[in-house]
């Protein structure tokens, strides 16, 4: 079945950098496109960023647009968020999220990572 | 940026209930509309696909419907396992992708 197990989160200060990563496995990774999906204690969903299946076209809200940056290692199953000059409202729980839709990105996120928390704090 | 809005934002209901909640979306989004299922300290499960489709091995109670700007999740007869908090999304408009603000399932 799929898994999705993030890893790199902790206690940052503002304006440090951190990077996340996410190991797949149960499916084909490098068929897939994906995102991460970040929710700020006690608040909502928000969505963070999408790479294509082959790393070709990257996406992100204007939130983090300039900050972050998704990227992927097809020959590990990895996926990568670089997260520069944190801020204390980037503090949250980061998901690692599949697409449903094989090489094309759908944004239909199908299956979920536990998380990794995310502290920016002085 | 397309907004999603759902309501309620929480509600308390019993064993039993019938269960409505609904996702206004600001621009018409065709069926491109998911909800999904977050427990405490889990992460979000997707419960229904393309507004009305039931993702495999989701309880038949749970369903979807609408299409454009109005959307509806429907709990046909709400079990102790259901008390969580519901979130819809869209995927018409990508990027960005977007959330409600999620409802909140309490029990009465």
């Amino acid at each position: 079945q799929v898994q999705l197990v993030e890893s790199g989160g902790g206690v940052v200060q503002p304006g440090r950098p951190l990077r996340l990563s996410c190991a797949a496995s149960g499916f084909t990774f490098s068929g897939y496109a994906m995102h991460w999906v970040r929710q700020a204690p006690g608040k909502g969903l928000e969505w963070v960023a999408l790479i294509t299946y082959d790393g070709s076209n990257e996406y992100y809200p204007n939130s983090v647009k300039g900050r972050f940056t998704i990227s992927r290692d097809n020959s590990k199953s990895t996926l990568f968020l670089q997260m520069n000059s944190l801020r204390s409202e980037d503090t949250a729980i980061y998901y690692c999220v599949k697409d449903r839709r094989a090489s094309s990105a759908s944004g239909l996120l199908d299956n979920w990572g536990q998380g990794t928390l995310v502290t920016v704090s002085s | 940026d397309l907004q999603l809005t759902q309501s309620p934002s929480s509600l308390s209901a019993s064993v039993g209930d019938r269960v409505t909640i609904t996702c206004q979306a600001s621009q018409d989004i065709n069926n491109y509309l998911n909800w999904y299922q977050q427990k405490p300290g889990r992460a979000p499960k997707l419960l229904i696909y393309d507004a009305s489709n039931l993702e495999t091995g989701v309880p038949s109670r749970f369903s979807g419907s609408g299409s454009g700007t109005h959307f509806t999740f429907t709990i046909s007869s709400l079990q102790p396992d259901d008390f969580a908090t519901y979130s819809c999304q869209q995927y018409e408009y990508l990027p960005p992708l977007t959330f409600g603000g999620g409802t909140k399932v309490e029990i009465k």
